[in-house]
């Protein structure tokens, strides 16, 4: 099983800021079979990023993921309130796993 | 645009057994793989396995095996996922989910359903 390290656990950031969350796994992900996804309190996860750098339908061109092999990385260019949420890389290389998330709070 | 829509809350005794249905509309229901993920109260996302619709065929988690099964009915564009022997720790809220791509297995998950609260507790 591949494990995915999600780093920083929580980012406090205010609007405007760059954030960038990193996801690092256990072993090379196969193809780049690399995923991000958003999630707020009581409502389902959202697809962001697959692919490793490719946007879902309708994500705002400033959510960007880059990386391969085993380090990756979601760089949101200029939060906005709407953006304050958990974060989560998944990978469906092989078995599918999640990474244990990432924090995104306003400073 | 697509809707997956889940069952309701559940409350369950340990060694029961539960099912939750996701009822999909707006796209065609064979075209699309489901997926199950389950997320425990404060923690993180946990998949579960996929349902091709259109042959039947699954997929389990190994964690899985033997203790859920995934079935559909082309009828109702309805998806299921049955989890059986259930313990505490199977507390969660379950969703399905929706492949991206169509006739592809590939997990990565679009459109996801409301989800279900699934509660063991003696």
């Amino acid at each position: 099983e591949i494990v995915l390290t999600q780093s920083p656990g929580t980012l406090s950031l205010s609007p405007g800021e760059r954030a960038t969350l990193s996801c690092r796994a256990s072993q090379s992900v196969s193809n780049n079979y690399l995923a991000w996804y958003q999630q707020k309190l009581g409502q389902a996860p959202r697809l962001l990023i697959y692919g490793a750098s490719n946007r879902a339908t309708a994500i705002p061109d400033r959510f960007s993921g880059s990386g391969s092999g085993t380090d990756f990385t979601l760089t949101i260019s200029r939060l906005e309130p709407d953006d304050f949420a958990v974060y989560y890389c998944q990978q469906y290389g092989s078995s599918p796993t999640f990474g244990q998330g990432t924090k995104l709070e306003i400073k | 645009q697509v809707q997956l829509v889940q069952s309701g809350a559940e409350v369950k005794k340990p060694g029961a057994s539960v099912k939750v249905s996701c009822k999909a509309s707006e796209y065609s229901f064979t075209a699309y793989y489901i997926h199950w993920v389950r997320q425990a109260p404060g923690q993180g996302l946990e998949w579960m396995g996929w349902i091709n619709p259109n042959s039947g065929g699954t997929k389990y988690a190994e964690k899985f095996q033997g203790r859920v099964t995934m079935t559909s009915d082309t009828s109702s564009n309805t998806a299921y996922m049955e989890l059986r022997r259930l313990r505490s720790d199977d507390t969660a809220v379950y969703y399905c989910a929706r492949g991206l791509q169509f006739f592809d297995s590939a997990e990565i998950l679009q459109h996801w359903g409301q989800g279900t609260l699934v509660t063991v507790s003696s």
